[in-house]
This record gives structure tokens, sequence and C-alpha cells, in this order.
């Protein structure tokens, strides 16, 4: 059974500093994973979406990797605003016909 | 449409009746879920529709669950006798083709079972 797990669960940073938010997965046969935020009270939004054959993705300030023989990824935020601040979700879809979700990272960027 | 919208945004129902929760994806996009998010749990798969047709079913919590989707747009998640463990918020996503595709969410209805 696949098993997502993200590291650290909260995470209180200044403004400015580069951060690493990660994510572990238990079954290394995915097709894709995905890194989501969440707004407090609101649905999800998609980052960024990883392919099985692709090492890595970026938009903006945002880069994520994938070691699929490893189960990990890691979502890294350079340069970090207040305006970051929100739950991260990495979730990955492989065998079976659902996404599974990882438990979160609730990020603060404070001024 | 702009995005995924659902409706209500809010519910609150007393146990025991049923309600009906609704999705409209986004446009030419074939392939809805349906998720649930408890609070201080992890957002839970229920179900996803390819076209009208959902492949796999044994997502949802219980047979009071049921979801389905017509003309290969709108989808409607219904719980009959609802319980105060249904309390959640209820999302809803959807990708052009299916999983291999970016899932773009709803905003959410929040359902409060009394």
């Amino acid at each position: 059974k696949q098993e997502v797990t993200q590291i650290p669960a909260a995470l209180s940073v200044p403004e400015g500093e580069n951060l690493v938010l990660n994510c572990s997965f238990t079954d290394s046969a995915i097709y894709n994973l995905q890194w989501f935020r969440q707004d407090p009270g609101k649905g999800l939004t998609s980052l960024l979406l990883i392919q099985s054959s692709q090492r890595e993705q970026t938009s903006g300030r945002l880069n994520a990797s994938l070691d699929k023989s490893s189960g990990r990824s890691t979502l890294y935020i350079a340069a970090s605003q207040p305006g970051d601040s929100a739950t991260y979700l990495c979730a990955v879809f492989g065998n079976t016909d659902k996404l599974i979700f990882g438990t979160g990272t609730r990020l603060q960027v404070f001024p | 449409g702009a995005g995924v919208s659902q409706s209500p945004s809010n519910k609150v129902t007393e146990k025991g009746k049923d309600v009906e929760l609704r999705c409209d994806p986004i446009s030419g996009h074939t392939a809805l879920y349906w998720y649930r998010q408890s609070l201080g749990q992890g957002l839970e798969f229920l179900i996803y529709f390819q076209g009208n047709s959902a492949p796999d079913k044994s997502g949802l919590p219980s047979d009071r669950f049921s979801a389905e989707r017509t003309g290969g747009s709108v989808s409607t998640l219904t719980i009959q006798r609802t319980q105060q463990e249904d309390s959640a918020v209820y999302l809803c996503a959807s990708s052009l083709v299916g999983f291999t595709d970016t899932q773009y969410f709803g905003p959410g209805t929040r359902l409060t079972v009394l």
C-alpha cells in the first residue's frame, strides 16, 4: 500500500529564506508526482507535475525534483515571501486509479 | 468555464437527511475526481470519472455514498442518511484526460452534519 509522508509537518521562516520541503513515498512504481498548495478554507492549486521519466520541474521561484528509485521528491522555494504561506501537499499517482496525498507541510513566512 | 465550480459552498444538514453536492468541471475536461478532507486528516480519494463512467467505486466510504456524471460534464455526489462522521470538505477536481494530467480543484463544499 502506497504511503506518502511529508517532512516537516510545519515550518515558520522569515521572508527571503530559501526553503526545502520533503516528500517521500513507499512504492516507487509511480507514474507522476504533483505538488499542490492549499490556502486556508480553499481548494488546492496545482504547482508542479513531474512525470516519472522526469527529474525536475521548475515554475518561477519553485523547483521540484523527483528521485523515483529512492521514493523522494523535494520542493525548493527560493526567496520565500509572506504570500507563500500555505499548506503544501504532494501527491503520487501509481498503479491504483487514485491520487495518494501526503500529510502536508504547513508553511508560514513572516515579514 | 474559467475553473472548477462547486455548489453549495456550505451545507448544514441534520443527521439522517440526504444531501447532493454538485461539481462543474472545466469545459473540455474528460476526467473528474471527488475527494474528501476531514478535519485534522489528509485528503481522501473517493471516486473518479472518465467521461460518464466511473471505473472504480471502491474509494467510496460506504454504500450511502453514490456519484454520477451526466453528459460528460456536471457531476453530483449524493450522501444518503448522513451521519456526523460525514462532516468534511468535499473537493472536486478535473483534468484534461486523466491522472497523467494536472488536476484543477474547485473551492470545495463544507458539509456539516448536526
